[in-house]
This record gives C-alpha cells, sequence and structure tokens, in this order.
C-alpha cells in the first residue's frame, strides 16, 4: 500500500532556530513529492520536486529529494513566528496525490 | 487567495442526514480533487474528476458521490451520515489531467455531524 510518512509530527522550537522536517515515502510511479504550509485554512504549495529538480530554495525555506532513500527535507532557518504551521509533505504517483500526516510547527518568540 | 470557492464553509447536521459541499475551481483548471482532513487521518485523497468525467478514486465510502458539472463546478454529496464523518473537506484544483502540477486549495467546508 503506498504511503508517505512524515516525522516529526510535532516540534516546537524557539524564533531564529533552524528546524528540519522529514518526509519518507513507498508509492507506485512516483512523479514529484510536493510540499504545503497549511496555517488556519487551505494548504498552500511551497514546492515540487521532481528527478529533474531535486533542490529547490525560497528565502529561508529549502527542499531536497533523495530519490535513492525514497525521502525529502524541509529546511527552515532562522525561524519566524508566521513560520508556525501545519507542514505537508505530498507524493504525486501519477494518478493521485498521496499526503503524509503532517508536521505540526509550533515557533516560540 | 487561492482561486478555489468552497461553500458552504460551515455545516452542522444530524446523523442520517444528506449533505451537499459544492467547489467553483480556478477560472481554466479543469481538474477538480476532493480530500477529507481529520485530526487523526490527515489529508485522505477521496476523487478526481477532469472535465466531467472521473479521473481516479481514493478513499470514498460509498455513501459519498461526487461529480463535476459543464461549468467546471463540482459537488460531492454525503449521504446516511455519521458522527465519524466530521472533518473538513477540502476541493483543489489543477489546470490538467496529469498531476503535473500543484494543486490550489479551496478554504475547507468545516462538517460537523451531531
Amino acid at each position: 500500500e503506498d504511503k508517505v510518512v512524515q516525522s516529526p509530527l510535532s516540534l516546537v522550537v524557539h524564533e531564529g532556530d533552524t528546524v528540519t522536517l522529514n518526509c519518507s515515502y513507498e508509492v507506485t510511479n512516483f512523479r514529484s513529492l510536493l510540499w504545503y504550509k497549511q496555517e488556519k485554512k487551505a494548504p498552500t504549495f511551497l514546492f515540487m520536486l521532481t528527478s529533474s529538480g531535486i533542490e529547490k530554495k525560497s528565502g529561508r525555506l529549502s527542499s531536497i529529494l533523495d530519490k535513492k532513500e525514497l525521502s525529502s527535507i524541509l529546511n527552515i532557518t532562522a525561524t519566524q513566528t508566521g513560520d508556525s504551521a501545519i507542514y505537508l509533505c505530498a507524493v504525486d504517483r501519477d494518478d493521485k496525490i498521496i499526503f503524509g500526516k503532517g508536521t505540526r510547527l509550533h515557533i516560540l518568540p | 487567495d487561492s482561486g478555489v470557492t468552497q461553500t458552504p464553509k460551515h455545516l452542522i447536521t444530524a446523523t442520517g442526514q444528506r449533505v451537499t459541499l459544492r467547489c467553483s475551481p480556478r477560472s481554466g483548471d479543469l481538474s477538480v480533487y476532493w480530500y477529507q482532513q481529520s485530526l487523526d487521518q490527515g489529508l485522505q485523497f477521496l476523487i478526481q474528476y477532469y472535465n466531467g468525467e472521473e479521473r481516479a478514486k481514493g478513499n470514498i465510502l460509498e455513501r459519498f458521490s461526487a461529480q463535476q458539472f459543464p461549468d467546471l463546478h463540482s459537488e460531492l454529496n454525503l449521504s446516511s451520515l455519521e458522527l465519524g464523518d466530521s472533518a473538513l473537506y477540502f476541493c483543489a484544483s489543477s489546470p490538467t489531467v496529469r498531476t503535473d502540477s500543484p494543486l490550489h486549495f479551496g478554504n475547507g467546508t468545516r462538517l460537523t455531524v451531531t
């Protein structure tokens, strides 16, 4: 059965810290891995990683795909309180997108 | 604002009842996806439609059904509701039939079954 597993499930750090969120997957027909940020309502898209684009960066956020280890990490440096959210990892297996349960990140001021 | 519109925002109903959730995709998007989000299960894929046709099915119960209309809006029908159906239901859309572009999510419909 296809699965996407995220760790840790929750994380509390202080403002200014660096965090690393993990995502591992076991799916057939892998096409891409996506990261989303969910604050109060709709998940919003952060990154898409594919075989041809295994590393992405935007400001303080960056992500790497390891196709050999079937995993990805999302790094956030110099965290701010506005980074508090649920971070969702999803894997596109061609006919559908499967989400992990998410990592709930809380940044203390 | 993602451009995906879901109504209603909140819905409270009793067990055994039937409800309809509505979704309007972003302008130009032909694919619509429905997801159920509960605290313990995360985002569960229910069903996808592309240009009016069912494209993929996930963990959708037989009591649930969906359709996409010619104007591309979609409805998710939930019947014989149970307490366990209480969740946040998201609609998402994308331009193509293939899942090669990010999904854009609506703000969800929070369903409470009492």
